[in-house]
């Protein structure tokens, strides 16, 4: 079977630094996602990773160990609309864009 | 960038009815489409795979009579509830890949705004 786990609720300060942690299990391997949703949205696409190592965005970074089954999303500078869920997704399938999402870590955002 | 438009952002309807939502690729062609459910504070889950020209694909679980899929052209597919029931009550998103992205390789999908089913 498939399994992705990540926390479900996190905390975090503006202006601070937070790190969402993602665990694996699938089948298979084609490439790790990370998607932002706020409440009652649709989901928009945040970061990719397929090989080990840190991918930089702007303030969001991610970072992949497959040996490990592992990811984790850096957000830095935190601002208030940062305040969201954060889905982690897996494409465990050697073909097309089928790709199984964790349950989603809602963070909140303090001023 | 690539837009995928859904249609209609909610509805209700009474149970035992049925209802259709629609997802267009608008500005790219998509061969396949995915439909997800969400229910409030859940992640989403993926019902089934639409493919342009042929059956859908299920997931485990889903009912295939229950949730009409037809994939008629390469920007429409189409998700029918039939016969709904006020647990069939959810947030439908679909999604799509515009294989122009810049992430080439990477199977970034474009998801619709969703359609919020409500059954009485």
């Amino acid at each position: 079977g498939q399994n992705i786990d990540q926390p479900t609720e996190m905390t975090a300060t503006e202006g601070a630094i937070v790190q969402i942690n993602c665990t694996y299990q699938t089948s298979g391997f084609n490439g790790l996602f990370w998607y932002q949703q706020h409440a009652g949205e649709a989901p928009t696409f945040l970061s990719y990773n397929v090989l080990d190592g840190l991918e930089e965005k702007g303030r969001f970074s991610s970072f992949l160990s497959r040996s490990k089954g592992y990811s984790y999303l850096l957000l830095k500078e935190l601002q208030m609309k940062d305040s969201a869920s954060y889905l982690c997704a897996v494409s465990p399938y050697s073909s097309a864009s089928k790709i199984i999402f964790g349950s989603g870590t809602r963070l909140s955002i303090r001023p | 960038g690539a837009v995928v438009s859904q249609h209609p952002s909610w509805v209700i309807c009474k149970s035992g009815t049925s209802v259709k939502i629609e997802c267009r690729s608008l500005d790219f062609q998509a061969t396949t489409m995915f439909w997800y459910r969400q229910f409030p504070k859940q992640s989403l889950m993926l019902m089934a795979t639409s493919n342009e020209g042929s059956k859908a694909t299920y997931e485990q679980g889903v009912e295939k009579d229950k949730f009409l899929i037809n994939h008629a052209s390469l920007t429409l597919s189409t998700l029918t509830v039939t016969s709904a029931h006020p647990e069939d009550s959810s947030f439908y998103i679909c999604s799509a890949r515009d294989n122009r992205g810049v992430h080439s390789g990477a199977n970034v999908l474009t998801f619709g705004a969703g359609s919020r089913l409500t059954v009485l």
